[in-house]
This record gives C-alpha cells, structure tokens and sequence, in this order.
C-alpha cells in the first residue's frame, strides 16, 4: 500500500513553455502533499506544501508564481513550472501523507525536466 | 533552524557491514527516517524510528538513535552491490514536514 505515482516520469520542453506534472496517491487518501526539488548535488528542496482544497504554502525563495501548484483532490496534486528555463531543469519529487497519524511520507518516482 | 548533516561518500566491500551516519540539531524531531535513492528513482523509505526509542532493527537494517549526541545511523549487515544507492537521513518535527541530510552516497564494491 502507500503507492504514489508521477507522470510524466520525464520531460523535454522548449524555453518559455509550461509543464505539469502530476502527483497522485494511488491507494490512499493524502491529505498533505508536499513538492520537493533535487539538486545536481544531491540534497533535496521542499518547494511547497499543499493541503488538499487550500493554498499551497512556499517554501523561502520558491516562486509561487513560477510553480504553480493545485491540490484539487485528496488523491491529485499538479505542479506546473510557467514559462520554463534551463535553470528549471531538475528532479522534481512530490510526497504524500496520509491519515495513518504516523508522520510518514511516500514519495512518488520523480520526474526529471529538461528544459532547452 | 533545523540542520541535518550526514558524509558524502561511504565504500565497502560485499559482504562487509555499512554504517552511514546523521546528525542533527533539532532536539524536538518527533521521527526520524532512512530513505534510500537508486539511480534515476525517488526515494523510498527504508525505516523510521521514533525519537523516544534508541534501536530498531528490521532485517539487515539496524538504526540506532543517541538522543544525546542527536546522532543517528544506519548499519546495513552483509552489505551487497544492490545495495549501491545514495541514503537519506531525515527528520521531522510538527506538521509532517520533513528536513534531509545532504544524502551518503554507499558504493559496494565486490
């Protein structure tokens, strides 16, 4: 069980187009879904965090208006990186919680953009 | 602020024991975890243990907390080339959100 998954797992797109990608618990409810970004040197950023049918809350130094993120359902998160360049380019990883009451994050695959 | 530190690089041969370790500066984290990242996937979590509780062994895997020294580790007993991977400390305190470590990349050499 706790199964999220990513689409697309991978994406190349031209410079000043959008990208959405989608975050979906597969088999539970997520009431928290959380947008993390990974850098070339391994560590990993928290962009923002989302409860389902409110706000997203950013992260300092995340641009809310660049990352545009709607969590609609309680099994459906999206970011869409807006007018995207290279510098965007990443590993982007949501995580999930549930209602299990233990502070327990699944995570989706990832989804690496390439942006030219 | 909260601040997770953990080495960059660790190298073992095959059948010997990995210790990959954490260390952390918020005294109030609620859980800790071990996440581990394969090539090109996201990361999955591998065991968390809760702060109150100073050892919890799972198969190969055994975690050990000093609360003290705010000092995790993960041992991994007859370490094999699958498990080559980048390991993950991490910590979470109110609110789920968690904060990694820089990550331990495990080379296991044969």
């Amino acid at each position: 069980g706790a199964v999220v998954s990513q689409h697309p797992s991978r994406v190349i797109c031209k410079s000043g187009t959008s990208v959405k990608i989608e975050c979906r618990s597969l088999d539970f409810q997520a009431t928290t879904m959380f947008w993390y970004r990974q850098f070339p040197k391994q560590s990993l950023m928290l962009m923002a965090t989302s409860n389902e049918g409110s706000k997203a809350t950013y992260e300092q130094g995340v641009e809310k208006d660049k990352f545009l993120i709607n969590h609609a359902s309680l099994t459906l998160s999206t970011l869409t990186v807006t007018s995207a360049h290279p510098e965007d380019s990443s590993f982007y990883i949501c995580s999930a919680t549930g209602t299990s009451g233990v502070d327990t994050q699944y995570f989706g695959p990832g989804t690496r953009l390439t942006v030219l | 602020g909260e601040d997770v530190e953990q080495s960059l690089f660790l190298s073992v041969r095959e059948g010997d024991s990995s210790v990959i370790n954490c260390t952390y500066t918020d005294s109030s984290s609620t859980y800790l975890y071990w996440y581990k990242q394969e090539p090109g996937a996201g990361l999955q979590l591998l065991t968390y243990i809760f702060s109150n509780m100073d050892m919890k062994q799972d198969q190969r895997l055994t975690v050990l907390l000093n609360k003290k020294d705010k000092h995790l580790s993960l041992r991994i007993a007859d370490t094999q080339t699958g498990d080559s991977a980048i390991y993950f400390c991490a910590e979470s305190i109110a609110g789920n959100m968690l904060t990694f470590g820089g990550g331990t990349r495990l080379m296991v050499k044969p």
